[in-house]
C-alpha cells in the first residue's frame, strides 16, 4: 500500500494568491516528482527531486516552484495563482526498483 | 514531440471479454514500462509492469505484452469487468538517473454490463 498524501484534494482559490499544495511520504524513498494534467490529456513533469536539497525542472515548463528540506516532504508553491494554473497536480514518490506510487492529487481551481 | 503515444482515446467492451489497450514508444532508451489506472480526480495507480528484458508479464487478470522491434506494447484484460472502467495511462522510464516517467494521453475504457 502507497503511503504518499497530498492535501488539500480540492483548492479553490482567486487569481493573486499565493498557494502551497502538500505533498508527504513515509515510504524513505530519495526520489519525489510533481506531474500536472489536464483533462484528457497526459501526465506532465513539472519538478522532482532526487533527494534532500535537490530540485529539477520537469520536461513541462511550470511557474511553480518546489523545495525539498527533508525527505519525506515536497512542496509545490504559486506565487501568484492565475486561471491558467487551473489543473490537477499529481506528487509521486519512487524506489529503486519500484513503480512510482501516486498520491491522490490535487484539483486546483483559479477563479 | 510524444515519446508514449496511446493512439485511441476511448475504448468500449462487453463485461467478460477481453480488453485491449495499446501503447506505442519512440525513445530506444526506455527500458521499463508501466501501466497504470486512473479515475477521475485520483491519483494513478499502478497495475502493472514490464522490462525491456522481457516480452510478457502476467498478473491475474492483467498481462502485458511488449514488442521491442516495434517499439509497442499492450495490455491484456480479461475477462474485463464493470470496475475495470477508468483511464488507463502507459508510461515508460530510463531505469537509471531520475527514473522520470514519460506518460501517454491515456485510454478510456468503458466495460458495458
Amino acid at each position: 500500500e502507497a503511503d504518499i498524501y497530498q492535501t488539500p484534494r480540492y483548492l479553490v482559490i482567486g487569481t493573486g494568491k499565493k498557494i502551497t499544495l502538500e505533498c508527504s511520504q513515509t515510504m524513505g524513498h530519495d526520489k519525489m516528482y510533481w506531474y500536472q494534467q489536464d483533462p484528457g490529456m497526459e501526465l506532465h513533469l513539472i519538478h522532482y527531486s532526487y533527494g534532500v536539497n535537490s530540485t529539477e525542472k520537469g520536461d513541462l515548463s511550470s511557474e511553480s516552484t518546489v523545495s525539498r528540506i527533508r525527505t519525506e516532504h515536497f512542496p509545490l508553491t504559486l506565487e501568484s495563482a492565475r486561471p491558467s494554473h487551473t489543473s490537477q497536480y499529481l506528487c509521486a514518490t519512487t524506489g529503486q526498483y519500484t513503480e512510482a506510487f501516486f498520491g491522490q492529487g490535487t484539483r486546483l481551481t483559479v477563479v | 514531440d510524444q515519446q508514449v503515444k496511446q493512439n485511441s482515446p476511448s475504448l468500449s467492451v462487453q463485461e467478460g471479454r477481453i480488453s485491449i489497450l495499446n501503447c506505442d514508444y519512440t525513445n530506444s532508451m526506455f527500458d521499463y514500462f508501466l501501466w497504470y489506472k486512473k479515475y477521475p480526480a485520483e491519483g494513478p495507480t499502478f497495475l502493472i509492469s514490464i522490462s525491456s528484458i522481457k516480452d510478457k508479464n502476467e498478473d491475474g487478470r492483467f498481462t502485458v505484452f511488449l514488442n521491442k522491434s516495434a517499439k509497442h506494447l499492450s495490455l491484456h484484460i480479461v475477462p474485463s469487468q464493470p470496475g475495470d472502467s477508468a483511464v488507463y495511462f502507459c508510461a515508460a522510464r530510463k531505469h537509471q538517473g531520475a527514473q522520470k516517467l514519460v506518460f501517454g494521453q491515456g485510454t478510456r475504457l468503458t466495460i458495458n454490463p
